[in-house]
């Protein structure tokens, strides 16, 4: 089945860690997203990607890196320098993104906790 | 810039009751609006989309229409059941570009048998 893996589900790390979240998506989508959701709050947009060797800043780029090696693959780095890192981190790809009614498919999330 | 702005929540309805959730939008073009669902500890799924003005999307029993001279996109089902009980989410995308969507900050939707 075709779709979006993000790895892992539950993440744990101590504080001044850098720490990488894994998306991967088998859909041949050009477009790469990542989102961070916190409760009560909707999704803010943290980086994304139209192409490979391509990526663009959203809202909240501040302490995270994103690199796009591969078509598939759209890997963050939540580095120490993110004040506040414990959200549930999504990833979202779309087909064609320069089209607006083209819509995003998510993946399952993966829930960082940083102490 | 962009916005979208949900009815607060928890929404609270008993099983077979209508359901109305409230958006409006604000955008400088001609947007493509969209309902997400996201159930606990999950990921968002699409429910429904409009692209352009009087469209209306539709999908398990939700529609929503795009009301371009109200700004809304208001949610609707007729008899909501217990299973519908998630967050849900309104979006727009607007414009050609690759960045994101925005999202409201949505509405808890709990549904009592």
């Amino acid at each position: 089945d075709g779709g979006i893996t993000q790895s892992p589900k539950y993440l744990f790390r101590k504080e001044g860690q850098n720490v990488t979240l894994s998306c991967e998506q088998n859909l041949n989508h050009d477009a790469m997203y990542w989102y961070r959701q916190d409760p009560g709050q909707g999704l803010r947009l943290i980086y994304y990607s139209q192409i490979v060797n391509d990526f663009q800043k959203g809202d909240i780029a501040e302490g995270y890196s994103v690199s796009r090696e591969k078509k598939e693959s759209f890997p963050l780095t939540v580095t120490s320098a993110q004040k506040n890192p414990t959200a549930f981190y999504l990833c979202a790809s779309s087909l064609k993104p320069g089209l607006p009614s083209y819509e995003q498919y998510f993946g399952p999330g993966t829930r960082l906790t940083v102490t | 810039g962009d916005s979208v702005t949900q009815m607060e929540g928890p929404v609270t309805l008993s099983e077979e009751a209508f359901l109305t959730i409230n958006c409006t939008y604000t955008a400088t073009g001609y947007p493509s609006l969209f309902w997400y669902v996201q159930y606990p500890g999950e990921g968002l799924q699409l429910l429904l989309k409009a692209t352009k003005a009087d469209d209306k999307g539709s999908n398990k029993g939700f529609e929503a229409t795009y009301r371009k001279e109200t700004t809304s996109f208001h949610l609707e089902k007729g008899s909501v059941q217990v299973s519908d009980s998630a967050v849900y989410f309104c979006a727009l995308k607007e414009g050609g570009g690759a960045d994101g969507l925005t999202f409201g900050k949505g509405t808890h939707l709990i549904i009592q048998p």
